[in-house]
């Protein structure tokens, strides 16, 4: 049931853009977006409902495609601050537990 | 934003002892708060999820006897690794949903994190 990420990992220079995807096999009822810098604990980014919707914070947006079972986190303009390990998380209900992927690395360089 | 606490931030201990981890909701009730480990460059997984008064229910592989989770209050679970040894060595952090508006988006708030060594 965990939801698999592509890319593994991603290098960047400074101003580039990303894009982080999140898959699942089973129908999901929300994505969560967190990024974790190395020894810290996750920092939440957004929370994306079932309905396709689209959200967006400063150059970090992300989409849900419940169709497609699948949500993408975009990275624009990127800074030195976003390096770090992308995590997505995926709920099958409400109220049900979060099931995070495996990571994407992502390393900003100047 | 909510604050979840947890404490301590790194805790080393000798194999064969236990080790209790606090996890605090500082701002708002939790009515369930769940518990991850993660191992060094691997993804977060969960161990068990806990809701205020009853018993927590563990994922699969996770050894209930070994990881003792108490949620005695709307703002405090525990866990405790029982007899640890070096391969619960780990970061284990707890994370809290506030209900009933957290039911439906299901956010959490993560703590800071745990680091266990146990030598």
């Amino acid at each position: 049931q965990q939801p698999v990420q592509s890319p593994q990992a991603v290098i960047l220079r400074e101003g580039e853009d990303a894009v982080i995807n999140c898959s699942s096999s089973k129908a999901l009822y929300s994505v969560h977006w967190y990024r974790q810098k190395h020894g810290e604990a996750p920092v939440f980014l957004m929370i994306l409902l079932k309905g396709g919707e689209q959200k967006g914070h400063e150059k970090i947006s992300a989409s849900f495609n419940e169709k497609k079972q699948q949500s993408s986190l975009y990275l624009t303009a990127s800074q030195l601050s976003y390096s770090g390990t992308y995590f997505c998380g995926t709920s099958y209900n409400q109220g049900g537990k979060l099931i995070f992927g495996q990571g994407t690395e992502l390393s900003v360089k100047p | 934003g909510a604050v979840v606490s947890q404490h301590p931030s790194w805790v080393i201990c000798k194999s064969g002892t236990s080790v209790k981890i606090e996890c605090r909701s500082l701002d708002f009730q939790a009515t369930t708060m769940f518990w991850y480990r993660q191992f060094p460059k691997q993804s977060l997984m969960l161990m068990a999820t806990s809701n205020e008064g009853s018993k927590a229910t563990y994922e699969q592989g996770v050894e209930k006897d070994k990881f003792l989770i108490n949620h005695a209050s709307l703002t405090l679970s525990t866990l405790t690794v029982t007899s640890a040894h070096p391969e619960d060595s780990s970061f284990y952090i707890c994370s809290a949903r506030a209900g009933p508006a957290g039911l439906v988006t299901g956010e959490l708030f993560f703590g800071e994190g745990s680091r266990l060594t146990v030598l």
